[in-house]
This record gives structure tokens, C-alpha cells and sequence, in this order.
């Protein structure tokens, strides 16, 4: 069935360090969503994706959709604790989500 | 308050014991389904209902099922549990027929097979 490859599984960063994960799809993709889940917590929305090229931007959070619509990159500048959690793309097909593995954001102390 | 709940929100059980985990939504959501996450391994889509009366198998349905008698509610029930369905479990809805909308989610129920 169809994937989505997500990485790295996990990134330990400063806190003001720069964050990225990368999601990748061997087929092309309608939209694309992304969520945030905080430690012991559910996920919860942030962004879609549709256009091809898509960028947009959430204060410090930069959400960018590939021109092929086969990939998409959420990068956080300088990050806060309040970053800390476990980032996920999903895409559509066709009546389900299929998620991501996941992106799990580990402040140093 | 707009949301969907999830009971019980801790379970620990023995193997064979048959349970239900309800779910329900207040937002007269169309779509809802049953997702386990495990580690590595991301959210993992068990059953969804599209309406009142639909349901359809996900990705991982072995040992499951569901029912969609009212649009709100939306049980998960483990006839014959078993320790690979240790887990944790998210409950989710969205407004239309469609996964292209926000997935509201539960707060989820972490559930023990001994």
C-alpha cells in the first residue's frame, strides 16, 4: 500500500537550534497534513498542504510542499521547550490517512 | 466545548477478556476512526466510519470491530484480546465523508493485554 517515509525519527537540538523534518511519498499526493503531539498527549492539527510548491508559514513554523506533490519539510527556527513533541505528516488516500512514522524533537538540557 | 472523548483512559486487562472502548464526538462529525500508535511505528489506522451505519476495515482491523448506530458515538471492541494489542489507542473525527479536513482526536486510551 502507499508510504510516506518520514525522518529522522528523532533530532536533539539546543534550544534557539534550528529543527527540520522531512516527509517523502513515492506517488504524488493530493494534500498533505501535519501534527504535533506534546508528550502524553493527542495529536493535534497545525497545517494542509495542497498546491504544489506550497509554502506557509506559522510564526517559527515553515511548512513547505514539494513541486512534485511527492514531498514536504516542516522546519522550526530556534526552537522553545514549548517545541518539545513528536511532529507528523499524513496524506491523503483516498477515505484514510496514512501517517508518518514521526519526528520525535528532543530539547538538549 | 467542541470535542471528542475516550473511555476508559487506562485499561489493564487479561487475554481473552472482551472490552469496549467508547468514543464520541459533540461536532456532528461525519467521518470518525480508531487509530493505534505504537513506538516507531506512527498512528496505525484500525476501522473507520464515513456515516451512520458505515464502517470500513483500515490498515491493522484483525481482532476489532466497531459499530456506527448513532453519528456520535463509535465503540472499539476487542472481542478476545490479546498482547499485541497492547497499545495506545486515539479516537478521531472529521467534519465531512473525507480524511482532506482536520482529524480531531481524543485524548487517547493506553491500553495493558497481560
Amino acid at each position: 500500500g502507499q508510504q510516506v517515509m518520514q525522518i529522522p525519527q528523532y533530532q536533539h537540538v539546543q534550544e534557539g537550534e534550528d529543527f527540520t523534518t522531512y516527509c517523502n511519498s513515492s506517488t504524488t499526493l493530493s494534500n498533505i497534513q501535519w501534527y504535533k503531539q506534546r508528550p502524553g498527549g493527542h495529536p493535534v492539527f497545525l497545517i494542509q498542504l495542497v498546491k504544489s510548491g506550497e509554502v506557509k508559514k506559522q510564526k517559527r513554523l515553515t511548512f513547505q510542499f514539494g513541486e512534485a506533490k511527492k514531498n514536504s519539510s516542516l522546519h522550526i527556527t530556534a526552537t522553545q521547550t514549548t517545541d518539545v513533541g513528536t511532529y507528523f505528516c499524513a496524506m491523503d488516500s483516498n477515505y484514510q490517512l496514512i501517517w508518518g512514522a514521526g519526528t520525535k524533537l528532543i530539547i538538549k538540557p | 466545548e467542541a470535542q471528542v472523548t475516550q473511555n476508559p483512559r487506562y485499561l489493564i486487562t487479561v487475554t481473552g477478556k472482551k472490552l469496549t472502548v467508547t468514543c464520541s464526538q459533540n461536532m456532528n462529525h461525519e467521518y470518525m476512526s480508531w487509530y493505534r500508535q505504537d513506538p516507531g511505528l506512527g498512528l496505525r489506522q484500525i476501522y473507520y466510519s464515513m456515516n451512520v451505519e458505515v464502517t470500513d476495515k483500515g490498515d491493522v482491523p484483525e481482532g476489532y470491530k466497531v459499530s456506527r448506530k448513532e453519528k456520535r458515538n463509535f465503540p472499539l471492541i476487542l472481542e478476545s484480546p490479546s498482547p499485541n494489542q497492547t497499545s495506545l489507542y486515539f479516537c478521531a473525527s472529521t467534519p465531512h465523508g473525507r480524511v482532506s479536513n482536520e482529524q480531531f482526536f481524543g485524548p487517547g486510551t493506553r491500553l495493558t493485554v497481560l
